[in-house]
């Protein structure tokens, strides 16, 4: 069975710093992955996705992760954060009609 | 477009009260249907999920039961809540076959006193 592994429970940065946050899976098998975000008392959002093709995704606003199949890797990194940026990061894993989720990583944006 | 919608959105029972939430997916035939649980500080917990209706898979024993009455319709219920209930119940659909994004509606924040 797959698992997630999101390291880091709380990032703390201040606003237009750069962030990575970490998301590692257990299986190196062919997978999709998925980013979500969680903004308080809300349902989660996607983020982003990786199905095939290039390794590097991208979000609209700004975020970007990145396939590492050697790593087991899909870290996601924003190169400047900004305070709206404020919310629950979770990483996904597909597993048949399944997503196993991470724990979540609390993404904290001081002005 | 397609929608999902829940509710109630906040909901306070005693502990051994019955529970119905209930979950609904607009713009879409046929879907997957998923019911998460994330408790305070803590990530999400799959408790059931469905791919047609009658067909309920359960990840988590426990006091709670699903029910997919109609396609597009996704009901939790439990006879009798525990304190341990308490938590936000977050509903989910997705497209299903080889289409995994979930799409997730805003949730229930059921408080058990």
């Amino acid at each position: 069975a797959q698992s997630v592994t999101q390291l880091d429970s709380q990032v703390p940065v201040f606003e237009e710093a750069p962030v990575e946050l970490r998301c590692n899976y257990s299986s190196s098998v062919s997978v999709y992955l998925f980013w979500y975000v969680q903004y308080p008392n809300q349902g989660l959002q996607l983020l982003l996705k990786y199905l095939s093709g290039s390794t590097l995704v991208e979000s609209i606003n700004g975020f970007e992760a990145e396939f590492n199949k050697s790593q087991t890797s899909f870290h996601l990194r924003k190169p400047s954060v900004h305070i709206s940026d404020t919310a629950e990061y979770f990483c996904a894993v597909s597993e048949a009609d399944k997503l196993i989720f991470g724990t979540g990583t609390r993404l904290q944006v001081f002005p | 477009s397609q929608t999902i919608h829940q509710w109630p959105a906040t909901l306070v029972q005693p502990v051994g009260s019955p529970l119905s939430l209930e979950c609904t997916v607009e713009g879409t035939s046929n879907p997957n249907l998923y019911w998460y649980r994330q408790a305070a500080g803590r990530g999400l917990q799959l408790l059931f999920y469905s791919v047609g209706i009658g067909q309920i898979s359960s990840e988590v024993p426990q006091n709670l039961s699903a029910s997919r009455p109609q396609d597009r319709q996704f009901i939790l219920s439990s006879k009798k809540l525990l304190l341990s209930d308490s938590g936000f119940y977050l509903c989910a659909w997705s497209k299903g076959g080889s289409s995994y994004e979930q799409y997730f509606g805003p949730g229930t924040r059921l408080t058990v006193t």
